[in-house]
């Protein structure tokens, strides 16, 4: 499946803590991109992360590649109240960009 | 820079009636793409549109279609609405890489069918 798989499906923190979602994927990528969604509204760009990149930063976002194990990951640090919102992981894989299920995050204040 | 707009926001429609739905990408940007998003199914990709030109298509049948005219805005439509196309409708737009560059979304088109 050209999808990723992100995991946690689901992760609730409290205001101040680290966040770190991963997301794995099965096939060859260009680039990984993440992405924010608050609830029922459009999709936010984060980071795009190149296939020969291992690591972007992001104001309070850093994003890993490992392409050896197929894994990316998205560190939120310092979260805050509106950082909750569901984020995914998309893969650029041949012409098309596929979204994994998401990760649910919810930093409670 | 305006970001992209789509229209209608929310949209109740019958099983049986087919309905459009349009994207205006941001200014300077040939790419849009449309996705559709459901509970069960996730984010998926329907179709890219390049220069009035359909570059790459998703797994849906053709009641789903779509177009894009010279001002690179793009319009898309279901014929035959059926209860399970009641999803959040996106669409983005991207400078000129389609999935090889960031992608920017609208806030969606909410369509329920009935």
């Amino acid at each position: 499946s050209q999808q990723g798989e992100e995991d946690p499906q689901a992760l609730s923190i409290q205001e101040g803590e680290n966040a770190t979602m991963n997301c794995s994927y099965k096939t060859s990528i260009n680039n990984l991109q993440w992405y924010r969604q608050n609830s029922g509204r459009g999709l936010v760009h984060l980071i795009l992360i190149r296939s020969n990149e291992r690591e972007k930063h992001s104001g309070r976002l850093r994003v890993t590649l490992d392409t050896s194990k197929k894994s990316s990951s998205l560190l939120i640090t310092a979260s805050r109240a509106a950082d909750t919102a569901s984020y995914f992981c998309a893969l650029t894989s041949g012409s098309r960009l596929t979204f994994g299920e998401g990760t649910q995050l919810t930093v409670n204040p | 820079k305006a970001g992209v707009t789509q229209t209608p926001r929310y949209l109740i429609k019958t099983r049986g009636q087919q309905v459009t739905l349009s994207c205006s990408p941001i200014s300077g940007h040939r790419s849009v793409s449309w996705y559709q998003q459901t509970p069960g199914q996730g984010l998926q990709f329907l179709f890219e549109y390049f220069s009035e030109t359909q570059r790459n298509k998703g797994n849906f049948p053709g009641r789903f279609s779509g177009r894009q005219f010279s001002n690179s805005r793009s319009e898309m439509n279901v014929s035959t609405l059926e209860l399970g196309d009641s999803a959040l409708y996106l669409c983005a737009s991207s400078f000129s890489g389609g999935p090889y560059y960031e992608q920017y979304f609208g806030p969606g088109t909410r369509l329920t069918v009935t």
